[in-house]
């Protein structure tokens, strides 16, 4: 059976903290990890990942996959309060669905 | 342009009640979801639908059907409404045959059965 599962739970830092998400997985016919934010409404888009070892950046997000290990981490560097939300990782598996893991609950305190 | 919409964003409704959620997508997907966020904010897969086949997640109970009348709808009809329903439906897509599957949600409808 496939399985998601993301550590912490949650997470309270201080702006400017460095902070590492990881999501590690058992996912028969891999097709690639995608991660969310998921602030008070929908999940946004944040990453797509189907290469290991290729680091994905968008500002001061970075996200990494090791396809050898089954994990991946997201990495949010000088963090501020509005990257306060629960962050998600999902599988799309080969019959149309994705998988969520349970997601981390980031809080960034001024 | 809204690329995924749902109404209502909210719907309180009494136990035993029928109701319906609308979603739209104007992505040109092929690929449209229902979900599920409990109060412990964990998002389950309820549905997937193309336009060859519904999946359907096996813990779904048979009061939840999707209605697809065409690809660029997909409605959540539940029957017998029942406390433990309530909860956010999130409905997504996605454009599958693109080998690209990211995923796009709506906004979200907030359902509290009394």
């Amino acid at each position: 059976e496939d399985k998601v599962v993301q550590s912490p739970l949650s997470l309270v830092v201080h702006e400017g903290d460095t902070v590492t998400l990881n999501c590690s997985y058992e996912v028969t016919n891999f097709r690639s990890l995608l991660w969310y934010k998921q602030e008070k409404k929908a999940p946004t888009f944040l990453f797509m990942l189907t290469s290991s070892g290729i680091e994905k950046k968008s500002g001061r997000l970075s996200s990494i996959l090791d396809k050898k290990e089954l994990f991946s981490i997201l990495n949010i560097t000088a963090t501020q309060t509005g990257d306060s939300a629960i962050y998600l990782c999902a599988f799309p598996n080969t019959g149309n669905q994705f998988y969520f893991g349970t997601g981390t609950s980031l809080t960034v305190i001024p | 342009d809204t690329a995924v919409s749902q109404t209502p964003k909210y719907l309180v409704t009494q136990m035993g009640n029928d109701k319906s959620i609308k979603c739209e997508q104007n992505l040109g997907h092929d690929t449209m979801y229902w979900y599920k966020q409990d109060s412990k904010k964990f998002l389950k897969i309820m549905f997937s639908y193309n336009n060859k086949e519904l999946i359907i997640n096996e813990t779904v109970p048979n009061r939840f059907s999707p209605k697809s009348p065409d690809k660029a709808h997909l409605n959540l009809h539940i029957n017998s409404l029942e406390l433990g329903d309530s909860a956010v439906y999130f409905c997504a897509s996605s454009l599958w045959t693109s080998g690209k599957e990211t995923q796009y949600f709506g906004p979200g409808t907030r359902l509290l059965v009394l």
